[in-house]
């Protein structure tokens, strides 16, 4: 039990575009989602924390223009980035929390953004 | 939270113990200890959690040092597929974030 995937497993979009990546739980309901960044051998980075059927809460240096997030069933988040840039290219992790029953975290795949 | 500290990097023989340090010195009391390991373009996978006492599941063992202010996380017989970087956070019950330093990264030798 317990999986999170994420599609897709990998993206490579041109400099300018918008690209859109899910975060679904498949076998459990998640009150909480979280989006990570992973730059090459760097550790997780936080970016923004979704609450089903509420407003994103981002962590500090985050637009929240450029990265858009969306938790509109409990069982799907979908984060969107905006008028990307090379700069953006990262290892994108979603993480998923049953929330009331339990404050564990289990993480998706991973998405890898490559921005031309 | 509490801040970790954790060695940058380990190596360990293949069927051997690993054991992997780290000092939470600033711990309070209604912080848990949690350990996650991530294999090289994977998302993290969970291994273990405990409060005071140690902890054993089919994974791992976690022992926790009577005054709480390191812990060590054992593979008790490791494998190739074992090599990741084990990430070893702090976090109190009811705060949903988890904040990752930057880990160990344990290599399995053949």
């Amino acid at each position: 039990g317990a999986v999170v995937s994420q599609h897709p497993s990998r993206v490579i979009c041109k400099s300018g575009t918008s690209v859109k990546i899910e975060c679904r739980s498949l076998d459990f309901q998640a009150t909480t989602m979280f989006w990570y960044r992973q730059f090459p051998k760097k550790s997780l980075m936080l970016m923004a924390t979704s609450n089903e059927g509420s407003k994103a809460t981002y962590e500090q240096g985050v637009e929240k223009d450029k990265f858009l997030i969306n938790h509109a069933s409990l069982t799907l988040s979908t984060l969107t980035v905006t008028s990307a840039h090379p700069e953006d290219s990262s290892f994108y992790i979603c993480s998923a929390s049953p929330g009331k029953v339990s404050n564990e975290q289990f993480f998706g795949p991973g998405t890898r953004l490559t921005v031309l | 939270d509490a801040k970790t500290t954790q060695p940058t990097s380990m190596d360990c023989a293949e069927g051997r113990a690993a054991n992997l340090p780290c000092n939470h010195s600033t711990i309070s009391g209604n912080e848990y200890v949690y350990w996650y390991r991530q294999i090289h373009s994977q998302g993290p996978q969970y291994i273990i959690h405990g409060l005071k006492n140690n902890e054993t599941n089919e994974m791992a063992s976690l022992i926790i040092t009577e005054d709480r202010k390191s812990s060590t996380l054992i593979l008790p017989h490791a494998t190739l597929r074992d090599t990741a970087v084990y990430y070893c956070i702090v976090r109190s019950w009811g705060n949903e974030k988890l904040t990752f330093g930057t880990g160990t990264r344990l290599t399995i030798i053949p």
